[in-house]
């Protein structure tokens, strides 16, 4: 079974400048979660979507980050513009409908903001 | 969400069992506890779950304290691929969030 797929792995950008992520969660799962992974935390859940509606966007940074799961299967998260402190790995989960079933992570993008 | 404390780091000699500890002294009589673990440069994986009774399975077990407030992970035989860092994460049953805290880096010594 093919895991979570983000891309890009790493990406280097300037202040005021946007980036997008993309990720392709597990065939058939309907939850897609976007985390941000500060260097020396855990990982925070951004915003959460079943199917293409969003359940959890409370520590979404509205006022420059968004996010998107059309057709309720691939998603893209965009910062626009960046700051030095979005500088984090952003983690794509996945996981099915059933309840207690794990959340399966894809290997992360890496943004550093100079 | 319920608050968890675990060690900043612990240390292990390969092929020895190694305990880890996990305080979630206010979680609700409906909340699973579920471990995970991130090794280095990748996302985390889920390692085990569990409500009351000690749990197995093929990569850990799962010992849960009597009154729920503690709980100890055990892995059975370290390797050194098992150096990551392990989150103790109390889960609502209706829910699917997950709450990160900062977990315990476990280092493996050959």
């Amino acid at each position: 079974e093919a895991g979570v797929a983000q891309s890009p792995r790493y990406k280097i950008i300037e202040k005021r400048q946007s980036v997008a992520f993309w990720c392709n969660p597990i065939s058939g799962h309907a939850t897609l979660y976007w985390y941000q992974q500060i260097l020396g935390q855990g990982p925070k859940l951004l915003i959460q979507f079943q199917n293409n509606g969003v359940v959890d966007d409370s520590q979404l940074p509205k006022d420059r980050f968004s996010a998107e799961r059309l057709k309720g299967v691939d998603s893209t998260l965009k910062i626009q513009p960046a700051k030095l402190e979005d500088s984090a790995v952003y983690l794509c989960a996945s996981s099915s409908v059933d309840r207690g079933k794990s959340q399966y992570f894809g290997p992360g993008t890496r943004l550093l903001v100079l | 969400d319920a608050k968890t404390t675990q060690p900043n780091s612990m240390e292990s000699n390969e092929e020895e069992p190694v305990h880890l500890p996990c305080n979630h002294s206010t979680i609700s009589g409906t909340d699973y506890i579920h471990w995970y673990r991130q090794l280095p440069s990748q996302g985390p994986e889920y390692v085990i779950h569990g409500l009351t009774s000690n749990v197995n399975n093929r990569m850990a077990s799962l010992a849960i304290a009597e009154d729920r407030k503690s709980s100890t992970l055990i892995l059975h035989r370290a390797t050194l691929r098992d150096a990551a860092v392990y989150y103790c994460i109390p889960k609502k049953s209706s829910g699917d969030k997950l709450t990160f805290g900062t977990g315990t880096r476990l280092a493996v010594r050959p």
